[in-house]
């Protein structure tokens, strides 16, 4: 939705690869989420920052498994050694500060071979 | 944790009909309660939500009730038409604001 974008839109990649997925907020979202969605699912939690508090890294299913943001900035979701159980889309949704909704970016479509 | 059930799984109904929708949640600090729709292909967008100090709340043809005692809310969609074929999920926030989210219901219209 407007205020979120994310890259890559779609990423195909081989089982063994790192893949780096990218969330850029407008400023003002204090909090941002990361959701995985595999084909005809639900969406899985992994990971949760609010402003410059330790993330709620609960919902990461591995090791492999990784994010990072900056204060209110860029968010970066990395996945190393991929595995084609990974294959999913991945959503960005950042939260204003204040507010309570979620507005979902239109995801990183990433496919493992 | 925070456990979020969301019932039916699928959902068929005539063109016109009403379409109901529940979850139920464990977390009695949760005060937020959003629902999401989303269709083939898109991102999930919100089309109703609710605060814990209110039971029900109206748009047009959707409706969403809170039963904090009991811990589940509903979504009602009424006058169903076929552009409400979609995927809805629930969500609901902890103590803590992470998110939650049901595991979905697809509702098929059928005209």
């Amino acid at each position: 939705g407007a205020g979120v974008s994310q890259s890559p839109s779609n990423k195909v990649t081989e089982k063994g690869k790192d893949v780096e997925l990218r969330c850029d907020p407008i400023s003002g979202h204090t909090a941002l989420y990361w959701y995985r969605q595999r084909l005809g699912q639900g969406l899985e939690f992994l990971i949760y920052f609010q402003g410059n508090s330790a993330p709620d890294k609960s919902g990461l299913p591995s090791d492999r498994f990784s994010a990072e943001r900056t204060g209110e900035s860029v968010s970066t979701l990395t996945i190393q050694r991929t595995q084609q159980e990974d294959s999913a889309v991945y959503l960005c949704a950042p939260r204003r500060a204040g507010a309570n909704v979620l507005t979902f970016g239109a995801g990183s479509r990433l496919t493992v071979l | 944790g925070e456990n979020v059930e969301q019932h039916p799984s699928t959902l068929s109904v005539q063109e016109g009909d009403s379409a109901v929708i529940k979850c139920t949640y464990s977390d009695s600090a949760s005060n937020y309660f959003p629902w999401y729709k989303q269709e083939l292909g898109k991102r999930p967008q919100l089309i109703i939500d609710i605060r814990s100090n209110v039971g029900e709340k109206k748009d047009q043809r959707i409706a969403v009730t809170l039963n904090k005692t009991a811990k589940h809310f509903s979504l009602h969609i009424t006058e169903t038409q076929p552009e409400d074929s979609a995927v809805y999920f629930c969500a609901v926030p902890t103590g803590t604001y992470k998110y939650i989210f049901g595991t979905g219901t697809r509702l098929k219209v059928l005209a």
